[in-house]
């Protein structure tokens, strides 16, 4: 099956710094992928949909502003989490689809 | 996208087949019916999906029933590594090219030597 892969696997960062989490389709072209959350003992929760060459469409709720998202190319998407605080500590997947949706390992944040 | 209902969990004892039920009674006509699963803090993975017809695959089977108001998901030997999160996922269109997914509480698996 397809591959997507992410960086890092996990993160620890202090209060008010920003991350960067990226996403990398490594054997196809995705012009769409997608970004969840997913909180411990709770379901994925899309934040938000990431377009090449275009703006990212964001989740009723999530800020736009906080988790900026680019995907300058057909195999890479980025989301940066600016200033970060403890409550966006979290687990962060990635999803692309050739055919059937593939999800990346995830991203473990820990916001200190 | 149609609403799916899951047990909250099951047990299944290893080399024994798992049968994983889901409920999805307002489904359309050009819905698919799709289940991942998810291994403790990895990405979830893909298993199958279906529109009316029972599907196989090297992962498992899924049997979706007449009326396509529920379907099962069979994992025939289930071993330890299936112990996981299994999501049914009910959505428009066989391709999920372009579109997103909608994932419920699921059922945790726990398959027991």
């Amino acid at each position: 099956g397809a591959v997507v892969s992410q960086h890092p696997s996990w993160v620890i960062c202090k209060s008010g710094t920003s991350v960067k989490i990226e996403c990398r389709s490594l054997d196809f072209q995705a012009t769409t992928m997608f970004w969840y959350r997913q909180f411990p003992k709770q379901s994925l929760m899309l934040m938000a949909t990431s377009n090449e060459g275009s703006k990212a469409t964001y989740e009723q709720g999530v800020e736009k502003d906080k988790f900026l998202i680019n995907h300058a190319s057909l195999t890479l998407s980025t989301l940066t989490v600016t200033s970060a605080h403890p409550e966006d500590s979290s687990f962060y997947i990635c999803s692309a689809n050739p055919y059937e949706q593939y999800f990346g390992p995830g991203t473990r944040l820990t916001v200190t | 996208d149609a609403k799916t209902t899951q047990p909250t969990s099951m047990d299944c004892a290893e080399g024994r087949a798992a049968n994983l039920p889901c409920n999805h009674s307002t489904i359309s006509g050009n819905e698919y019916v799709y289940w991942y699963r998810q291994i403790h803090s990895q990405g979830p993975q893909y298993i199958i999906h279906g529109l009316k017809n029972n599907e196989t695959n090297e992962m498992a089977s899924l049997i979706i029933t007449e009326d396509r108001k529920s379907s099962t998901l069979i994992l025939p030997h289930a071993t330890l590594r299936d112990t996981a999160v299994y999501y049914c996922i009910v959505r428009v269109g066989k391709e999920t090219s372009g579109s997103r997914l909608t994932f419920g509480e699921g059922t945790q698996l726990t398959v027991n030597p």
